[in-house]
């Protein structure tokens, strides 16, 4: 069965980079893009780009392409995001979706990764 | 840039049916599919609805979605409330500058 399991809960001084890990299973890693979306606590969640795994071509959203990064490990069937410069309205739940091969809607999503951004 | 506007809370008893109104704030609701999604405490969300009306393998069809050029708007109606139908709602639309956009998200109550 399809799988996104995250890595674990961080904890981060404000300016420093963090990077999150999305490894999928239970089908064809590069077939399929991966949107990264992530929620702050009580609040509704935020769309934060995608990556194109079978090329590795990136969209970011326009808020935070200055500070975001997605990557991927097809080797590992691995998904990375990171983001730099982390400040206090970072801290949020950062979660990996699938989009769906044949709509425009995520169809798994994983369980995401708890990011808090504290001096 | 456009926003999506949901009720903060919707409540209602199990075995009745409930729905839940998304208002586009500018541009057509039509001009872009509408997606709804379901976020229990603690969980990631999970797919309801997708291009307006679809449900995806597993949803009941208890789950229907709709959208009403006349009040741009989009609408989910939950028919034979259960228990577990208790959770945040979220509607999600795009338009060419923002691709993914989340409505604030309705709390439904089921009591």
């Amino acid at each position: 069965q399809v799988q996104l399991v995250h890595s674990g809960a961080e904890v981060k001084k404000p300016g420093a980079s963090v990077k999150v890990s999305c490894k999928a299973s239970g089908y064809t890693f590069t077939s399929y893009a991966l949107h990264w979306v992530r929620q702050a606590p009580g609040q509704r969640p935020e769309w934060m780009g995608w990556i194109n795994v079978g090329t590795g071509n990136t969209k970011y959203s326009q808020t935070l392409q200055d500070r975001v990064t997605f990557t991927r490990d097809t080797s590992a069937n691995t998904a990375y995001m990171e983001l730099s410069s982390l400040r206090s309205e970072d801290t949020a739940v950062y979660f990996c979706a699938r989009r769906a091969m044949t709509a425009d809607y995520f169809d798994y999503w994983g369980q995401g990764t708890l990011v808090t951004v504290s001096s | 840039n456009f926003m999506l506007i949901q009720p903060h809370s919707v409540s209602e008893s199990p075995g009745k049916s409930v729905t839940i109104s998304c208002t586009r704030s500018s541009g057509s609701i039509a001009s872009n599919f509408v997606q709804w999604y379901q976020q229990r405490p603690g969980s990631a969300p999970t797919t309801v609805i997708y291009e307006d009306d679809e449900r995806p393998s597993g949803v009941p069809d208890r789950f229907a979605g709709s959208i009403d050029t006349s009040s741009n708007s989009a609408s989910l109606t939950i028919s034979g409330l259960k228990t577990e139908d208790e959770a945040e709602y979220y509607c999600q639309s795009s338009d060419a500058s923002t691709p993914w956009v989340f409505g604030g998200g309705t709390k439904l109550t089921v009591l």
